[in-house]
């Protein structure tokens, strides 16, 4: 069974400009979290979804924003970058919402902002 | 105040010995779920064991197994038997149920442990 894929794994871009990413979760799970691990910073939630919808998300700016598809892949848009935005950003799934049930994270994407 | 307190920045560990990594969390809620995960340097994070609030018996998956104190509200990873595969980041982290609405994972610091021959 395939785990959690990302693409892409590196995303080069400069300040000001907006990134897409892209997380496709295991084969029969419903929820998509996506986290930032920054340096220095650790692992920050950013946001959840779960059938379609936004369920939760972190103390991050409007600009960071997504989506999730009839399919339940997810895209996480960053608009207007900025230099503190390079990171690691990693998509977890999970089956259920219950407290048991584990977040399976993927490769990541790292992002890099010049 | 910081949910999950990973105090040991790094670890090293001779291969084949065992190793604990302490965790300590804060949570008013009754029923919350403790994880730990494993980050190599290829940034991917392993799930490695689960400890529910309500389980009374400490979790067990292989090598790993984690020290349940309820009380203390410390949940610890040992790892038995070091490989240096084990070379990594070790993170701890909590998930509430607050609400229903919650669902994320809280995480620690984390640990990073060197297994050296």
């Amino acid at each position: 069974e395939a785990g959690v894929t990302q693409s892409p794994t590196h995303l080069i871009k400069t300040r000001g400009q907006q990134a897409t990413l892209r997380c496709s979760p295991i084969s029969g799970h419903t929820s998509v979290y996506w986290y930032q691990q920054a340096l220095g910073l650790g692992l920050q939630f950013l946001l959840w979804y779960d059938e379609g919808e936004e369920r939760n998300r972190g103390n991050f700016p409007p600009r960071f924003s997504g989506r999730q598809f009839p399919n339940y892949s997810s895209e996480l848009n960053v608009n207007a970058l900025e230099l503190e935005d390079s990171a690691l950003y990693l998509c977890a799934s999970s089956s259920g919402t219950v407290t048991q049930e584990t977040q399976y994270f993927g490769p990541g994407t790292r992002l890099l902002v010049l | 105040a910081q949910k999950i307190t990973q105090t040991q920045p790094g670890m090293f560990v001779q291969e084949k010995e065992a190793v604990t990594l302490d965790c300590t969390y804060d949570t008013s809620d009754q029923s919350y779920g403790l994880f730990w995960y494993k980050q190599p340097s290829s940034g991917e994070m392993i799930f490695l064991i689960y400890q529910g609030s309500y389980d009374e018996q400490n979790a067990t998956e292989g090598r790993y197994s984690l020290n349940f104190q309820k009380a203390r509200k410390s949940a610890n990873l040992v790892i038995s038997a070091s490989q240096l595969g084990d070379s990594a980041m070790y993170f701890c982290a909590m998930r509430e149920v607050n609400t229903g609405t919650a669902s994320k994972l809280t995480f620690g610091t984390g640990t990073r442990l060197q297994v050296t021959l």
